[in-house]
């Protein structure tokens, strides 16, 4: 069965920083891009980066580009974003997805975790 | 980038209705349109990808159509369990972003 689990959330001043993980279990970690995607409280989705299996290349949307860095140890079968110089307007629920398609990247997402709450607040 | 735009935001149905759900692409995304259930409290799950094609273990009430730029996700018959939120998805526009709709809730009348 897969599972994603994400941890890492919590409460960070604007400018501060912080890690999310995603432990992946149930699958061939490595042979999956994976992505992050995110939810501001009450709004829709919003795909934030993606990774490819090896880790080699990585993408971002516009909104976090240059603040938030993806990366993933697939000998721990883990998933990370790292992220800093948070603003309010990061405050959302970050969910961990799987990609459908394994290598393909630029996929559709058929497993998610249940979601870690970022909240960027004074 | 390419924007989606679904119809109607809000859908009151009573079960066993038949509910059609739209999702328009600001320029063509060829068949490459997902969609996805969410209901309060819990992750997104995908239904429809590549515009038809059902996921894994979703019941054939839920049906895909559309190309192009126009898109149609139809549920035949309201289960009470299928009340939520439906958002699409276009993966066409790569490497620039993926992009999701702004979802229609379907809601009991």
């Amino acid at each position: 069965e897969v599972q994603l689990v994400e941890s890492g959330g919590g409460l960070v001043q604007p400018g501060g920083s912080l890690r999310l993980s995603c432990a992946a279990s149930g699958f061939t970690f490595s042979s999956y891009a994976m992505s992050w995607v995110r939810q501001a409280p009450g709004k829709g989705l919003e795909w934030v980066s993606a990774i490819s299996g090896s880790g080699g290349s990585t993408y971002y949307a516009d909104s976090v580009k240059g603040r938030f860095t993806i990366s993933r140890d697939n000998s721990k079968n883990t998933l990370y974003l790292q992220m800093n110089s948070l603003r309010a307007e990061d405050t959302a629920v970050y969910y961990c997805a799987k990609s459908l398609g394994g290598v393909i990247v630029n996929d559709y997402f058929d497993y998610w975790g249940q979601g870690t709450l970022v909240t960027v607040s004074s | 980038e390419i924007v989606l735009t679904q119809s109607p935001a809000t859908l009151s149905l009573s079960p066993g209705e038949r509910a059609t759900l739209s999702c328009r692409a600001s320029q063509s995304v060829s068949s490459y349109l997902a969609w996805y259930q969410q209901k309060p409290g819990q992750a997104p799950r995908l239904l429809i990808y590549d515009a038809s094609n059902r996921a894994t273990g979703i019941p054939a009430r839920f049906s895909g159509s559309g190309s192009g730029t126009d898109f149609t996700l139809t549920i035949s018959s309201l289960e009470p369990e299928d009340f939520a939120v439906y958002y699409c998805q276009q993966r066409s526009n790569w490497p620039q972003i993926f992009t999701f709709g702004p979802g229609t809730k379907v809601d009991i009348k």
